[in-house]
């Protein structure tokens, strides 16, 4: 699967949106951009996901530059809840080859200031 | 939310126990994980599955083995624990496919004295 850079950490006030980035230069035609989050102590947890639309749903919005080589998730009005690491990876549209599981990076961890 | 299931939440066993950590999913998802996630760290696919009768391995090399014979079931057996086994293990499941989202349990956090 193609790499993604993402911040190490970002912090944000209570009720303020977020916007976190995610760089992802080599991503191939078919590859789709996913959002997952870590609460502390828990399993990841299924953001949003695109290939080359902007998508919303209930937990977010995915802004997908138009060359698809940076994304950003954007939290409308962050809570404390919304604390936690989240990871911006890369799946290939079939598969992404043999082992099809994700590729986990260090994320970035967001602070959220009440 | 998501319907996928592993127990026990949390294990603490002496070394050389065989163990078994139990993932079940009811959304009828062919394709299954386990990921294994030191404390800090960052996870990693140590197994994966296709399918009934389909298991492999992951990125990461685990002494753990697993076993698909039902499609909603995927244990994940330690034959002897060591303290080197010591992480939290995490099972997923999805449709498969770079178009589909991956649905987490809880995760098992594993201690081996």
């Amino acid at each position: 699967d193609a790499k993604t850079t993402q911040p190490n950490s970002m912090e944000s006030n209570e009720e303020e949106p977020v916007h976190l980035p995610c760089n992802h230069s080599t991503i191939s035609g078919t590859d789709y951009i996913h959002w997952y989050r870590q609460l502390p102590s828990q399993g990841p947890e299924y953001v949003i996901h695109g290939l080359t639309s902007n998508v919303n749903n209930r937990m977010a919005s995915l802004a997908i530059a138009e060359d698809r080589k940076s994304s950003t998730l954007i939290l409308h009005r962050a809570t404390l809840r919304d604390a936690a690491v989240y990871y911006c990876i890369l799946r290939g549209g079939f598969g992404g080859g043999g082992a099809d599981g994700l590729t986990f990076g260090k994320g970035t961890h967001l602070i959220i200031q009440p | 939310e998501a319907d996928i299931y592993q127990t026990p939440r949390y294990l603490v066993i002496g070394t050389g126990k065989k163990i078994t950590l139990e993932c079940s999913q009811t959304m009828g998802h062919d394709k299954m994980y386990w990921y294994q996630q030191d404390p800090g760290m960052e996870l990693h696919l140590i197994h994966y599955s296709y399918g009934v009768n389909s298991t492999e391995k992951g990125d990461l090399s685990s002494e753990s083995t697993v076993s698909r014979i039902r499609t909603e079931h995927f244990p994940l057996t330690l034959e002897s624990a060591r303290p080197s086994h010591t992480s939290q293990y995490l099972c997923a499941s999805s449709y498969g496919g770079g178009a589909y989202e991956q649905y987490f349990g809880p995760g098992t956090r594993l201690t081996v004295t």
